[in-house]
């Protein structure tokens, strides 16, 4: 059975501050894995997919990297800002499109 | 358009009447996606289309869910004699392409129709 397991659940650091976010999953065989952004009462919000043959993606100030032996993904944020609070998901993708979800990690970013 | 639309916004229904809620995905995608956001970040998977085509149902509570993509309009969700355990946020998302196939499958998600069931 595909878990997906997002740790922390909570996160709060001050501005400026360099952050991981910590993603793991049970099975090995996943086709990608896709990080996102919600803000309450939002949708999602895209921010880094990884294809299983790559290692990492950076976008901006986040960098996300995938170690499939391990199941394990990260999303690193630089420079953490009080704008990037926000409950942040992994989705780990197995086989027709579908998407198993973490629980998240709720940051905030103390100014 | 350039951004998954989901209506309506809120929906409220007694237990056992029928909700329907809607999605326009991206224009150009083929593949359309419900999930479904309960107690707090617990995302789960409904149904995906390719086009038409029922693509994957395996998360469908078939004795009460429904769902269709018809040609030229939106598609929707439908939920018959609602219950109170069906309170949660649908989220509907696009992707261009199928996993593995012929190009980036990134899901775009829509801002979701959060169902209240009293």
């Amino acid at each position: 059975k595909q878990e997906v397991t997002q740790i922390p659940a909570a996160l709060s650091v001050p501005e400026g501050e360099n952050l991981v976010l910590n993603c793991s999953f049970t099975d090995s065989a996943i086709y990608n894995l896709q990080w996102f952004r919600q803000d309450p009462g939002k949708g999602l919000t895209s921010l880094l997919l990884i294809q299983s043959s790559q290692r990492e993606q950076t976008s901006g100030r986040l960098n996300a990297s995938l170690d499939k032996s391990s199941g394990r993904s990260t999303l690193y944020i630089a420079a953490s800002q009080p704008g990037d609070s926000a409950t942040y998901l992994c989705a780990a993708k197995y086989n027709f499109n579908k998407f198993y979800f973490g629980s998240g990690t709720k940051l905030n970013v103390k100014p | 358009g350039e951004e998954v639309a989901q209506t309506p916004k809120h929906l409220v229904r007694g237990e056992g009447q029928k909700a329907k809620l809607y999605c326009a995905p991206i224009k150009g995608h083929s593949y359309v996606f419900w999930y479904q956001q309960v107690l707090k970040n617990e995302f789960k998977f409904l149904i995906s289309f390719q086009n038409e085509n029922v693509f994957d149902e395996t998360g469908m509570p078939k004795e009460r869910f429904s769902a269709k993509c018809l040609p030229n309009s939106p598609c929707s969700l439908e939920i018959q004699a609602t219950k109170l355990e069906d309170s949660a946020v649908y989220f509907c998302a696009s992707s261009q392409f199928q996993t593995g196939i012929d190009g980036p499958d990134t899901q775009y998600f829509g801002p979701g129709t959060r169902l209240t069931v009293l």
